[in-house]
């Protein structure tokens, strides 16, 4: 079993769909957790990142953490076009490093 | 201010020869790290560095490929006779310093193709 375990999709949805992602984990050592966005042929770029359970909001982006079920969330409200990209869930690792899921590819369709 | 930069953004070579990619991190972060993104692999660690120091080389997949950074600023990542299955995209990243793993900032990476 994988670390961090991602759907990887692909999802398809129409534009001011909200949208729900979503990862598992196993190892319940170095609990936080990061939500990237990486466009096609480009580098991955730092949506969020939280330590808690819970929810995190910042702007249309929500990220939720809930430990007991070692289950991480990232919900996009009011999806645009724009928001199409593959999203990777990650967590802390013992090497101090991040250790990722393989991503869910994401179409926003106009 | 400037973002993560590495080079060369594209890297075509034939299999048995020595590759070398360089990294440089957003000036003032400490840490800096080096993965690796296949398809249908998602990204994997390689290794990190905290100034000059790599504390744990063991995410290197095989001894041909080392990892230096000097001067706590640029890193090479070096692969030694490479292999078909070397192609990918590596990935550097840096953050303020290991104590912040959490806020990594990634370059757009090398994409490395072996014939």
């Amino acid at each position: 079993q994988k670390e961090v375990e991602q759907d990887p999709g692909p999802l398809s949805v129409p534009e001011g769909a909200i949208v729900s992602l979503n990862c598992t984990y196993s190892n319940s050592a170095f609990q936080y957790f990061m939500w990237y966005r990486q466009y096609s042929r480009k580098g991955p770029e730092l949506l969020m990142y939280t330590y808690s359970s819970g929810n995190k909001e910042d702007g249309r982006f929500t990220a939720q953490v809930d430990k007991s079920s070692k289950y991480i969330s990232l919900f996009i409200r009011d999806s645009q076009p724009s928001d199409s990209a593959t999203y990777l869930c990650a967590k802390g690792g013992s090497q101090g490093n991040l250790i990722f899921g393989k991503g869910t590819k994401l179409s926003v369709k106009p | 201010g400037a973002g993560v930069s590495q080079s060369p953004s594209n890297k075509v070579t034939e299999k048995g020869k020595d590759v070398e990619l360089r990294c440089d991190p957003i000036s003032g972060h400490t840490a800096l790290y080096w993965y690796r993104q296949s398809l249908g692999q998602g990204l994997e660690f390689l290794i990190y560095f905290q100034g000059n120091s790599a504390p744990d080389k063991s995410g290197l997949p095989s001894d041909r490929f080392s990892a230096e950074r000097t001067g706590g600023s640029v890193s090479t990542l070096t692969i030694q006779r490479t292999q078909q299955e070397d192609s990918a995209v590596y990935l550097c990243a840096s953050s303020l310093s290991s104590g912040s793993i959490y806020e990594q900032y990634f370059g757009p990476g090398t994409r490395l193709t072996v014939t």
